[in-house]
C-alpha cells in the first residue's frame, strides 16, 4: 500500500506571506502528483497537478516536484484569507489516487 | 472538468438500516470512484466502480457492506448496508476526466448514522 505522508498543521502564516506545504510518498516508482484543496464542509477541489521534476506555476501556486527526494511541495504566494483550508497531497498507485491526511493552512489578516 | 451530481447531499439513518446514495456525471467517463472520509479524516478508496461488471474493492471493504452499480458510463450507486454509527461519514464519488488522470468529485452525501 503506497503512502503519502504530511503535516496535519495547522500552517499559520500571515496575509501576503507565502505558504510551504509538504508531501512526501512512499513508492519511487509514482508518476503522477495532485494538490486538493478542501474547504471545511466541502469537497475537494483540485488545484494542480504535476509529473515532472521540478517547477510548475500557475497563478500564485507553484507545484514542485523532486522524484529522487520522493517529495512534492505546494508554494502559494501571497497567501490570501481565503486561502484557509486543508490542503491534501495525492499520488497516484495505478488509475486510483492515494491521499495523504491533508495539512491545515490558517492565513492571518 | 465534469459536472458530478450526488443524492442525497445528507441523511441522518438509524442503526441498522441501509442506504443508497446516486452520482450522476454530465459526461461518459471511463473511470469511477467511490471514497470515504471520515470525520477529521482524509479520503479513503472503498472502490472503483466498474461498467458492466462487478467494483473492484480496496482491502477492509467489502461487497455484502458497499454494494455498488454502474449500469452505464455516466451513473453509479453505492449501498450502505446495515448501518452502524461508524458508518457516519461524507461518501464521496469521484470521477476521472481527461488523459491526465485528473480526479473530481462530487459534492458528497454526508450520512448521520443514529
Amino acid at each position: 500500500q503506497k503512502e503519502v505522508e504530511q503535516n496535519s498543521g495547522p500552517l499559520s502564516v500571515p496575509e501576503g506571506a507565502i505558504a510551504s506545504l509538504n508531501c512526501t510518498y512512499s513508492d519511487r516508482g509514482s508518476q503522477s502528483f495532485f494538490w486538493y484543496r478542501q474547504y471545511s464542509g466541502k469537497s475537494p477541489e483540485l488545484i494542480m497537478f504535476i509529473y515532472s521534476n521540478g517547477d510548475k506555476e500557475d497563478g500564485r501556486f507553484t507545484a514542485q516536484l523532486n522524484k529522487a527526494s520522493q517529495y512534492v511541495s505546494l508554494l502559494i504566494r501571497d497567501s490570501q484569507p481565503s486561502d484557509s483550508a486543508t490542503y491534501l497531497c495525492a499520488v497516484n498507485d495505478g488509475n486510483k489516487l492515494v491521499f495523504g491526511a491533508g495539512t491545515i493552512l490558517r492565513v492571518k489578516s | 472538468s465534469a459536472v458530478i451530481s450526488q443524492k442525497p447531499s445528507r441523511d441522518i439513518c438509524q442503526r441498522g438500516t441501509s442506504l443508497t446514495i446516486q452520482c450522476q456525471v454530465d459526461s461518459q467517463v471511463t473511470m469511477m470512484f467511490w471514497y470515504r472520509q471520515q470525520p477529521g479524516q482524509s479520503l479513503t478508496l472503498i472502490a472503483t466502480a466498474n461498467q458492466g461488471s462487478e467494483a473492484t474493492y480496496e482491502s477492509g471493504f467489502v461487497i455484502d457492506k458497499f454494494p455498488i452499480s454502474r449500469p452505464n458510463l455516466t451513473f453509479s450507486t453505492l449501498t450502505v448496508s446495515n448501518m452502524s454509527p461508524e458508518d457516519s461519514s461524507i461518501y464521496l464519488c469521484s470521477v476521472v476526466v481527461g488523459r491526465t488522470g485528473e480526479l473530481f468529485f462530487g459534492e458528497g452525501s454526508r450520512l448521520t448514522v443514529l
